[in-house]
């Protein structure tokens, strides 16, 4: 299994571009998520979805879209880019099979500047 | 809601001897889980120790292990033995039993540990 995978690693954009983060799983987790980490602040959550064509916000959704159109998918659009959104993103999935809540797995991040 | 404290920014450690990192939480619930992240300068937040607050014993994984108490509302864990790859920034995390839907990780803001050769 390759996990949570996320593209690109890096990114840079200008004041008022759009663009979409990728994140895919293949581990068949009902559950994913985005979060962002700045520097001091820890993780917080973006938006999460608890299955396909379903999604939340979560505690600073404001400047993102997703959408969750198959279990293994989960993108994160980024409408207008504004200097506040430079930060490094992570995304999550997990599952309760079983009824059991599992640990989140995180994909290795993108970081991205926008100038 | 849920808030996540670590009070420790950063700490250090000599190679080979024992640290302990706090943390507390503030939550209104019985039952929930607690976790410990690592993230490395690799930036890939993994796993290192999660407890589930209906179990007594505290969780152990080969030289790491957690103080849990409940009524306190603590959570710390402690390194034994520290090995130079245990450098790297670790997060405390809070997560709700019940509510399938509900499995947002509320974070502290991390402590910083550097290990000392």
């Amino acid at each position: 299994n390759a996990g949570v995978t996320q593209t690109p690693k890096f990114q840079v954009l200008k004041t008022g571009q759009s663009m979409t983060l990728q994140c895919a799983q293949d581990m068949n987790h009902e559950y994913m998520s985005w979060y962002r980490q700045d520097p001091g602040m820890g993780l917080r959550l973006i938006h999460y979805s608890v299955g396909a064509g379903i999604t939340d916000q979560g505690e600073v959704p404001n400047g993102y879209n997703v959408s969750r159109s198959t279990t293994e998918d989960f993108p994160l659009r980024l409408l207008s880019a504004a200097p506040s959104q430079t930060s490094v993103y992570f995304c999550a999935s997990s599952t309760r099979a079983g009824g059991i809540a599992y640990e989140q797995y995180f994909g290795p991040g993108t970081r991205l500047t926008v100038t | 809601a849920q808030t996540v404290t670590q009070s420790q920014p950063e700490m250090s450690v000599q190679e080979a001897e024992t640290v302990t990192l706090s943390c507390t939480y503030d939550t209104s619930e019985s039952d929930y889980y607690l976790f410990w992240y690592k993230q490395p300068p690799s930036r890939q937040m993994i796993l290192v120790i999660r407890q589930e607050a209906y179990k007594q014993q505290n969780a152990t994984e080969n030289r790491f292990s957690v103080n849990f108490q409940k009524a306190a509302k603590s959570f710390s864990l402690k390194i034994s033995d520290s090995q130079l790859g245990d450098a790297a920034m670790y997060f405390c995390a809070y997560r709700t039993l019940y509510n399938f839907g509900n499995e947002k990780l509320t974070f502290g803001t991390g402590t910083r540990l550097t290990i000392i050769p």
